[in-house]
């Protein structure tokens, strides 16, 4: 079971706007930045946000996340059919002492 | 551009050692800037940290699986390397190797190796 709480499934319709959420504690979320990463099937994790709301550059706008107390979302707007893809979450934990992720969520367009 | 890649043995004996090593290119791991870490995958689990060395040698890892872990770098080749010991098939997962950056406040993973799926199995 994953420290960090994610749905497991979220879908959506091209060109409509979805939101994938990341719960935590006080001790990871609560206390630190969260980064969000995409991960198509058998290909390394992208980053895709880090200090909860910056891109890296090469990641499109459409991306955005956001954090408030011990919660975080990515949205992802314009959705595209090549966004269908696993995303997780991931925040260090002070009780840990250590990075925590999220059990990672598949996204469907429909 | 950085690449890290770690190639794996595909197949361990239960009681065995996993060995893995990362290997980078494209940049060196002796930046005084970057982590270096572990993370493994089990098949349909989340993600686990597994440690963190930074260039020194300094380690830090999961008190989950610090009993059974050593993770180790060689400047001179550019890789870091891990070891975990008395595997079980509980261990079975998709291990990655990431350069970690930024501190613990504001850490995040970039890039990311591809990962190798590693099997506990007799």
């Amino acid at each position: 079971q994953s420290v960090l709480t994610q749905p497991p499934s979220a879908s959506g319709t091209p060109g409509q706007r979805v939101t994938i959420s990341c719960s935590g504690s006080t001790s990871n979320i609560g206390s630190n930045t969260v980064s969000w990463y995409q991960q198509l099937p058998g290909t390394a994790p992208k980053l895709l946000i880090y200090n909860n709301n910056q891109r890296p550059s090469g990641v499109p706008d459409r991306f955005s996340g956001s954090k408030s107390g011990t919660s975080a979302s990515l949205a992802i707007s314009g959705l595209q059919s090549e966004d269908e893809t696993d995303y997780f979450c991931a925040a260090w934990d002070g009780s840990l002492n250590g990075p925590v992720f999220g059990g990672g969520t598949k996204l469907t367009v429909l | 551009q950085l690449q890290l890649h770690e190639p794996g043995p595909g197949l361990v004996k239960p009681s065995e050692t996993l060995s893995l090593t990362c290997s980078v290119s494209g940049g060196s791991i002796s930046s005084r800037s970057y982590y270096w870490g572990w993370i493994r995958q089990p098949p349909g689990k989340g993600l686990e940290w597994i440690g963190t060395i930074y260039y020194s040698g300094s380690t830090y890892y999961n008190p989950s699986l610090q009993s059974r872990v050593t993770i180790s770098v060689d400047t001179s080749k550019n890789e870091i390397s891990l070891k975990l010991n008395s595997v079980t098939a509980a261990d079975t997962a998709v291990y990655y190797c990431a350069r970690m950056l930024g501190s613990s406040v504001n850490l995040r993973f970039d890039p990311w190796g591809q990962g190798t799926l590693v099997t506990v199995s007799s």
